[in-house]
């Protein structure tokens, strides 16, 4: 079975860090493409960043470039998401997922069950 | 960025009928649009990828149309557990990959 298990939400103070990581299981980790997208509270969906096979592309929504980075370990079937100089906006469900083989079979599929990130003082 | 908007906001629908929700991108995304659904305190479910694919286990009472601009989830005879929040999403021209806002449907 394919499965994505994120872990690292907390509750962290406005400028703060966290590190959210995603084990993967079920299938060939470093054959995908893998994402992260967010989710706010009581809100649509937004697509933070996305990461190709090897490591050596990535690419990021504007509201988070120069904040965030998203890295993976294929030995380990692992994604993370450091995020720095967090903001109250950045509140939300983080949920990674699966992406395609190549840039046009892209979709994302399947997703984790979430991980909840509160920027609050 | 392609933006995507959703119409209706909201769907009531009656347990049995038909419904039909639509999506537009501002700009051609091909064929590469997908839907998805997702129910309170759950994550997003595939339904249907490159318009009209249903995913593995999809019910066939779902069903995707459209190219272009315009695209359409049918859903034919609406059961219980199809009350939900429907979202499509361009991964034609990213990044970044946009949704809509969503469409939620409930119960008549």
């Amino acid at each position: 079975e394919v499965q994505l298990v994120e872990s690292g939400g907390n509750l962290v103070q406005p400028g703060g860090s966290l590190r959210l990581s995603c084990v993967a299981s079920g299938f060939t980790f470093s054959y995908y493409w893998m994402s992260w997208v967010r989710q706010a509270p009581g809100k649509g969906l937004e697509w933070v960043a996305n990461i190709k096979q090897d490591g050596g592309e990535n690419y990021y929504v504007d509201s988070v470039k120069g904040r965030f980075t998203i890295s993976r370990d294929n030995a380990k079937s692992l994604l993370y998401l450091q995020m720095n100089s967090l903001r109250a906006e950045d509140s939300a469900v983080y949920y990674c997922a699966r992406g395609g083989t190549d840039y046009s079979r892209n979709w994302l599929d399947p997703w984790g069950q979430g991980t909840l990130v509160t920027v609050s003082s | 960025e392609i933006v995507m908007t959703q119409s209706p906001a909201t769907l009531s629908v009656s347990p049995g009928e038909r419904a039909t929700l639509s999506c537009r991108a501002s700009q051609s995304v091909s064929s590469n649009l997908a839907w998805y659904q997702q129910k309170p305190g759950q994550s997003p479910r595939l339904l249907i990828y490159r318009t009209s694919i249903r995913a593995t286990g999809i019910p066939a009472r779902f069903s995707g149309s459209g190219s272009g601009t315009e695209f359409t989830l049918t859903i034919s005879s609406l059961q219980s557990e199809d009350f939900a929040v429907y979202y499509c999403l361009q991964y034609d021209n990213w990044p970044p990959f946009t949704f809509g806002p969503g469409t939620k449907v409930d119960i008549k």
